[in-house]
């Protein structure tokens, strides 16, 4: 089965600049994850949808981060404007819902300069 | 507080050797937990998981101990081979419920074997 998939790999992008990330999550997944790492550190969750419904988004900046999921498939990630902290890589995950754990995509690396 | 940033704990073992890599997580009402496998440029990868039901799981080469006792979680790596060598990240599952799976990460250990 295909993996999850992200775009664009790298981006590096001046401070007050926006940027947006692309996720296709495995087919039939109904739950998409966005992950901010900081590097050297583990992932933390910014949002979760069910289908195309937000679960969870008590962790995302909303001054400056959206997320939407429209169609219940695909998702984007934007940050806007975009501040020197926000380096890092972002991660998409998937999940059927089980007991299985998440697959993740590769991440997108984020530098702001 | 706890110190953050690009000092990973590291662990470097002999190839051949067993390892074992340590977590402590945070919430007592925690039921679900897995170890992730990350390499250089790569999302985490799925290893292993345990129910607090359980206290020991097995897998191919690896073994998942569960205490929660002490809130102690640890990951045994048999015969550890060069393509071992990532960083790992234990994770909790701190809600429970059907469906709301939102894993909260540990601060991750850097595995290196040594050829």
């Amino acid at each position: 089965e295909a993996g999850v998939a992200q775009s664009p790999r790298y981006k590096i992008i001046e401070k007050r600049q926006s940027v947006a990330f692309w996720c296709n999550p495995i087919s039939g997944h109904a739950t998409l994850y966005w992950y901010q790492q900081i590097l050297g550190q583990g992932p933390k969750l910014l949002i979760q949808f069910q289908n195309n419904g937000v679960v969870d988004d008590s962790q995302l900046p909303k001054d400056r981060f959206s997320a939407e999921r429209l169609k219940g498939v695909d998702s984007t990630l934007k940050i806007q404007p975009a501040k020197l902290e926000d380096s890092a890589v972002y991660l998409c995950a998937s999940s059927h819902g089980g007991a299985g754990g998440y697959t993740f995509g590769s991440g997108t690396r984020l530098t702001v300069v | 507080g706890e110190s953050v940033g690009l000092h990973l704990p590291t662990l470097s073992v002999q190839e051949g050797d067993n390892s074992i890599i340590n977590c402590a997580y945070s919430n007592s009402a925690s039921d679900y937990f897995i170890w992730y496998k990350q390499e250089s440029g790569k999302g985490p990868q799925f290893i292993i998981d345990i129910r607090s039901n359980m206290d020991k799981r097995q897998g191919q080469r690896v073994t998942v101990l569960l205490n929660k006792t002490v809130k102690h979680l640890s990951l045994q790596i048999a015969a550890t081979q060069p393509g071992d060598s990532a960083v790992y990240f234990c994770a909790e599952n701190p809600s429970s419920g059907a469906g709301s799976y939102q894993l909260t990460f540990g601060k991750g250990t850097k595995l290196s074997v040594i050829p």
